[in-house]
């Protein structure tokens, strides 16, 4: 079975670009994630969705950052514009529902540079 | 949120016991107790939950104190590409309620 699918892998970019980080979860998971992983501040939360619809944004930094759900395969988040403090690896995480302890499984991130 | 509290780092040897231990005195009566571990360059990889009663499965055990105010992630025998960075989570039984992750206890396994 395919996991969550994450694309680019690998992003370089320029300040000031906009930036456009694709995920694709498990077939028939409900529940999305996207978390954003530093050396100084680890691994945090940025949104979480549950049937497409955004549930608690409260770990998005800015508003230059937003995420979309336009349907059960498919998410984006887009950072727009991109600053260099925004270099990190970021994770999108899906799960079967949002009620159950079934667990969250990740994709392998995308690791983004901001020049 | 209740939290964990967790060494930062641990050795072990190869084809060893380990114990990765958690306190969290702080937790509530419907916290759930979820181990992740992140592998080098990968994302977060579940490993074991358990709410009360100690659980096994193919990866590792969970020992549960009997006040539930610490655990213990058991790995039977380490092997190198058990090197990872292993993080104890309380999770609660609501709907919308997330995982929160900590530093974690970075695990080195020597051949």
């Amino acid at each position: 079975d395919a996991g969550v699918i994450q694309s680019p892998r690998h992003e370089v970019t320029e300040m000031g670009q906009e930036v456009t980080l694709r995920c694709k979860p498990i077939s028939g998971h409900n529940s999305l994630f996207w978390y954003r992983q530093t050396m100084m501040r680890g691994l945090e939360l940025l949104i979480y969705f549950n049937n497409n619809v955004p549930i608690d944004d409260s770990g998005m930094p800015e508003d230059r950052f937003s995420a979309k759900m336009p349907n059960a395969s498919f998410s984006t988040l887009k950072i727009q514009p991109s600053e260099p403090r925004d270099s990190a690896v970021y994770f999108c995480a899906s799960r079967p529902d949002s009620l159950s302890n079934q667990p969250q499984h990740f994709g392998d991130g995308t690791r983004l540079s901001i020049l | 949120d209740a939290k964990t509290t967790q060494p930062n780092s641990m050795e072990s040897n190869e084809e060893e016991p380990v114990h990765l231990p958690c306190n969290h005195s702080t937790i509530s009566g419907t916290d759930y107790i979820h181990w992740y571990r992140q592998l080098p360059s990968q994302g977060p990889e579940y490993v074991i939950h358990g709410l009360t009663s100690n659980v096994n499965n193919r990866m590792a055990s969970l020992a549960i104190a009997e006040d539930r105010k610490s655990s213990t992630l058991i790995l039977h025998r380490a092997t190198l590409r058990d090197a990872a960075v292993y993080y104890c989570i309380l999770r609660g039984n609501n709907a919308g309620n997330m995982l929160t992750f900590g530093g974690g206890t970075r695990l080195m396994v020597k051949p």
